[in-house]
């Protein structure tokens, strides 16, 4: 079934970088937008990142600019996240969701970033 | 920055009752709205888009309604599986997300 898995979490300190990863499956990757979204714990959604189905358009939320890239590598139907200068307010589940049309259809399991000193 | 805000935070009911959840845009997103479901340690789920059409799977007991700046997700009869929490999202401008209702047994 269509299928998105999340890795690359972990617990790293601030001022530090990690970087997620998102394998895409059973569907044509390179038809779709791909999104982050995070949820801090026990807090709600929030819309961190976008990028188009060709790489060509990257928008990033105001919270996560200059800081965060977005990347993806159609041809191996992956998607990343580059985090630099993270911050304890970046810990959260981070999702990669599937965009069909503007709406988010497809939602990965999540990968779990702290940060922490 | 459209700004969602969902109420009641908190929704007691018992299975079998119907629920109905407000969402509210701080400005107008037309019909370009979701809802998701979210159990406790799963991702989200989409249960509609569009503010009134199921997504793939989705049961009939849940239905939205509204446009504009007004949305509703009702589900007409509860089931244990439905007890969770519920956010809508608008996607018109950039995405945002309401809080969140929790529906709970009472």
């Amino acid at each position: 079934q269509v299928q998105l898995v999340e890795s690359g979490g972990g617990v790293v300190q601030p001022g530090t970088s990690l970087r997620l990863s998102c394998a895409a499956s059973e569907f044509t990757f390179s038809d779709h937008a791909i999104h982050w979204v995070r949820q801090a714990p026990g807090e709600g959604l929030e819309w961190v990142s976008v990028i188009s189905y060709d790489g060509s358009n990257k928008f990033y939320a105001d919270s996560v600019k200059g800081r965060f890239t977005i990347s993806r590598d159609n041809s191996k139907n992956m998607l990343s996240l580059q985090m630099n200068t993270l911050r304890p307010e970046d810990t959260a589940v981070y999702y990669c969701v599937r965009a069909t049309s503007t709406y988010l259809d497809v939602w990965g399991q999540g990968t779990t970033v702290i940060v922490s000193s | 920055e459209i700004v969602m805000t969902q109420s009641p935070a908190t929704l007691s009911l018992s299975p079998g009752e119907r629920a109905t959840l407000l969402c509210r845009a701080s400005q107008s997103v037309r019909s370009n709205l979701a809802w998701y479901q979210q159990k406790p340690g799963q991702a989200p789920r989409l249960l509609i888009y569009g503010a009134s059409t199921r997504a793939t799977g989705i049961p009939a007991r849940f239905s939205g309604s509204g446009s504009g700046t007004e949305f509703t997700l009702t589900i007409s009869s509860l089931q244990s599986e439905d007890f969770a929490v519920y956010y809508c999202q608008q996607y018109n401008n950039w995405w945002t997300f309401g809080q969140g209702t929790k529906v709970e047994i009472k």
